[in-house]
């Protein structure tokens, strides 16, 4: 099992410039989720999906879109970046809802010049 | 709100001091409640659950409902403990897994 693989692990974008991050899991759970994680600021919640086919906002939503069109991936799509979009951002996967706890990616290091 | 508040950004102790890190929560129903670690440059892991009531890595964590509160503890510090605690957690009905802002814990020699 790979468990769940982020690609890319660093990018550099230029302002206004759109770009995919992946995530995929092998481990066929049904929830994923993707975080954005920020020094003083902890983790916060983007965008959560609880199925193939269903996705919900979290607390961040604006500028990221997602979609689940099958049960192992979860892309992220940053649709104009902004230099505010600089940080580290996790996907991750659960079996259940969430309450046999979440099971992270290595990270994506993104930062917007 | 829903909301979970570390208080502490910074919590330092020494080598085989006891360890608490602070964790407060603000739902109603009944919330599943997590830790996670995160050590230098690495992913998030799972620490423990409170509904396993497990101790990992000399770990444990007690739910008070009544102070709402999920403190992780440790009687003896070690140097390897040293890395980013996060306390998580998800509502009741809810699919939303709600993160506090962490805390570093140092341990020193």
């Amino acid at each position: 099992n790979a468990g769940v693989t982020q690609t890319p692990k660093f990018q550099v974008l230029k302002t206004g410039q759109s770009m995919t991050l992946q995530c995929a899991q092998d481990m066929n759970h049904e929830y994923m989720s993707w975080y954005r994680q920020d020094p003083g600021m902890g983790l916060r919640l983007i965008h959560y999906s609880v199925g193939a086919g269903i996705t919900d906002q979290g607390e961040v939503p604006n500028g990221y879109n997602v979609s689940r069109s099958t049960t192992e991936d979860f892309p992220l799509r940053l649709l104009s970046a902004a230099p505010s979009q600089t940080s580290v951002y996790f996907c991750a996967s659960s079996y259940s809802k969430g309450n046999y706890g979440y099971t992270f990616g290595s990270g994506t290091r993104l930062t917007v010049v | 709100a829903q909301r979970v508040t570390q208080p502490e950004k910074l919590l330092s102790v020494f080598k085989g001091a006891p360890v608490e890190l602070k964790c407060n929560y603000s739902y109603s129903g009944s919330p599943e409640l997590f830790w996670y670690v995160q050590y230098s440059r690495q992913r998030l892991q799972l620490l423990l659950r409170h509904i396993s009531r497990e101790s990992i890595k000399g770990f444990t964590a007690d739910l008070n409902k009544g102070e709402t509160s999920f403190h992780l503890k440790k009687p003896f510090a070690q140097e390897e403990d040293s890395a980013m605690y996060y306390c998580a957690v998800i509502a009741s009905g809810t699919y939303k897994y709600i993160f506090g802002t962490g805390t570093r814990l140092k341990v020193l020699a």
